[in-house]
């Protein structure tokens, strides 16, 4: 089955800076690529997402880039906000149309 | 809007008790998911459900549970005798298509 893992598992930057969070995934047959923002007790939101026959995606402060060869996609967050506080989950869909859950990253924006 | 809902909030039910978690899906989507989240973990596939059949379950997905979708609104899952383990976040989501999957807001089940 699909093999999914994050990097890092908790990212601190300072508010205004960027930060990145990598995804990998081990199923080629993958073609679906969300990332969801979960607060403390909320819901998981889809943020974006990113189809195969594309390698990026943008919607506003926020892009997903996607290396199908490599099996990696990844979440950019340009000039953080407090309120990106959060834990952000990729959860590629596998060939069975089952999307698998990586372990999450905690993002903490120091003020 | 809309947005998927889910109740209770919070259950406390005693080991070996049944209960029926509640799911009103968006009201145009055609697929409906159950997760879990043990508190502090990733989300976990439970079963997806489509033309009134499981199109998908995962190794969790046991005999100790079933999913219905009794009228045109409700997706319910249903665990018939509930351990410590079961102890979790149950989220409900639904889809237009196989993608963009929106979740509830949860429901805590606590098994004491």
């Amino acid at each position: 089955g699909e093999n999914v893992e994050q990097h890092p598992s908790t990212l601190s930057v300072q508010e205004g800076d960027s930060a990145v969070i990598k995804c990998t995934y081990s199923d080629s047959a993958s073609n679906y690529f969300p990332w969801y923002k979960q607060e403390l007790g909320k819901r998981p939101q889809l943020i974006i997402d990113i189809r195969s026959n594309v390698g990026e995606k943008k919607d506003q402060r926020i892009a997903v880039t996607l290396n199908k060869t490599a099996k990696h996609f990844s979440l950019h967050i340009t000039e953080t906000q407090p309120e990106d506080s959060a834990v952000y989950f990729c959860a590629p869909m596998d060939s069975n149309y089952q999307l698998i859950w990586g372990a999450g990253t905690k993002l903490i924006i120091k003020p | 809007e809309p947005e998927v809902t889910q109740t209770p909030s919070h259950q406390v039910t005693q080991m070996g008790q049944e209960v029926i978690l509640r799911c009103v899906p968006i009201s145009n989507h055609l697929y409906f998911y159950w997760y879990r989240q043990i508190l502090g973990q990733k989300v976990e596939f439970l079963v997806s459900f489509y033309n009134n059949e499981i199109s998908e379950k995962s190794e969790i997905f046991d005999d100790q549970f079933s999913v219905e979708r009794p009228d045109g609104s409700n997706f319910t899952l249903k665990i018939r005798s509930t351990k410590l383990e079961d102890s979790a976040m149950y989220f409900c989501a639904s889809s237009a298509q196989v993608y963009e999957q929106y979740f509830g807001p949860g429901t805590r089940l606590t098994v004491t």
